[in-house]
This record gives C-alpha cells, sequence and structure tokens, in this order.
C-alpha cells in the first residue's frame, strides 16, 4: 500500500480556476514537502513543513498555499490557475531522527494541466 | 548558496556492465546530506541511496555504490550488473544542515539507458 497518498492522480483545469491538491502521509514523518516538476524545471522545491509549520518557502507566488490540517496532511491550494501552473506536483515527507533522517519519499503525484 | 549539477543529461550503456554517474555539488556547510533517486518511467520517485558528509567510507546499498569525493564536492552514483530495470533517469540531490534544512535541492538529472 502507498505510504504516501495524493489525490488525484490527474487533474484538468480552466485558466482562472482554484484547486486543490491533496497529500496524506501514514510513515510517521514530521516533515512533508511540496515539488514541482516540468520540462522546464526538473523536480523544483516549493515548500516545507515540520511539524505543521512552515520551514521554508521558495514559491515566490502567493497563489499557491499550502494548508496542514493534521501532522500528516499537507494540502497545496493554487488559486488563479494560469497554463505555466501545468507540472506533476509531488508530496514528500521525511522525519528528523533516526538512521533514516532527512531522507526524503515521494508520493505518486498529482498531474496538473491547466487549459 | 547551495547547488546540485549533473552534467550528463543521458548515458546509454549495455546490460550487465557498469556505469558511473556524475555529481558535483555546492555548499557553504560542513554539514550536508547527498541522496541519489530514480525516477521510472511511471513518473514514480524512489530513494536509492545517501552519503552523510561527516561519514568517510562510501555508501553501498545492493547494485549501488557511491564515489564520495568530499574535496572535490562530487558525488557519484556507481550502478554495477546493469539491468534493463534500471533505465530511468537518476537524480542527485543535497540537504544542508541549519536554516536550509528543510530544502533538498535536485539536480536535472541523468536518463540511463541500459541496453540488452
Amino acid at each position: 500500500d502507498p505510504k504516501i497518498i495524493q489525490k488525484p492522480k490527474y487533474l484538468v483545469a480552466v485558466t482562472g480556476s482554484e484547486k486543490i491538491l491533496i497529500c496524506e502521509q501514514y510513515l510517521g514523518h514530521n516533515a512533508m514537502y511540496w515539488y514541482r516538476q516540468s520540462a522546464k524545471k526538473p523536480l523544483e522545491f516549493m515548500f516545507s513543513y515540520s511539524y505543521q509549520k512552515l520551514m521554508d518557502n521558495q514559491t515566490a507566488s502567493s497563489r499557491f498555499q499550502p494548508q496542514s490540517s493534521k501532522k500528516n496532511h499537507l494540502d497545496l491550494q493554487i488559486t488563479a490557475l494560469k497554463p505555466d501552473d501545468s507540472a506533476t506536483y509531488f508530496c514528500a515527507s521525511s522525519q528528523d531522527w533516526g538512521e533514516d533522517q532527512n531522507t526524503l519519499y515521494f508520493g505518486a503525484g498529482t498531474r496538473l494541466s491547466v487549459l | 548558496a547551495q547547488k546540485v549539477t549533473q552534467t550528463q543529461t543521458s548515458i546509454s550503456v549495455m546490460e550487465k556492465t557498469t556505469v558511473t554517474m556524475d555529481c558535483v555539488y555546492e555548499t557553504q556547510d560542513s554539514s550536508y546530506f547527498l541522496f541519489w533517486y530514480k525516477q521510472t518511467a511511471s513518473g514514480e520517485i524512489v530513494f536509492l541511496i545517501r552519503q552523510d558528509s561527516y561519514k568517510k567510507e562510501n555508501a553501498t546499498v545492493g547494485h549501488y555504490s557511491l564515489n564520495f569525493q568530499k574535496p572535490k564536492s562530487s558525488i557519484g552514483l556507481i550502478i554495477t550488473a546493469t539491468q534493463i530495470e534500471d533505465s530511468a533517469v537518476y537524480f542527485c540531490a543535497m540537504r544542508e544542515g541549519g536554516p536550509n534544512a528543510y530544502k533538498v535541492i535536485f539536480g536535472k538529472g541523468t536518463h540511463l539507458h541500459v541496453l540488452p
């Protein structure tokens, strides 16, 4: 069973609309992340959270807003969608302790297409 | 500023041979973590192997091993006895300590083609 669940797997949106990408992890990790992958910029870091607190934000646009309702959830809300937002969005998690500390584990991704 | 560079965009090798993929990194931190990931054709991103900067011994996991050359800021991935299913895109990544601890940055990837 996948330990990091991303929903939906595919998403088609119209320009100007708003969508929420869902991520839940069942690895017991304290930290969660969002990455974006497109042909232009492979695996680009967006956000990181630890214990539901924002740790780093490399996304210039405020149209991208992470939302953490629980420790193992980190959703990504995207507003005023643009065709340039088309990409695959990966959620990842890691833990701050133990031998496996700092290693990222990834979900399967959500492929977003904005028309 | 931290940076990870993979200069090989694509490599083709014959099955059962050994391949090395290069990666150089830049960091001001004395403590950092280096990783290699594999992205399969289905898009799945899988963690392969890691090297902590303070460890002198090169990491080995299965048929993956690392060539860590700290003075050269280099972390090469070596795959021995390659198999067709090793065909994928391989990403090198780095995580620093300190204020950048929650940002793992990736190189652009190397596409490995293993030929029968």
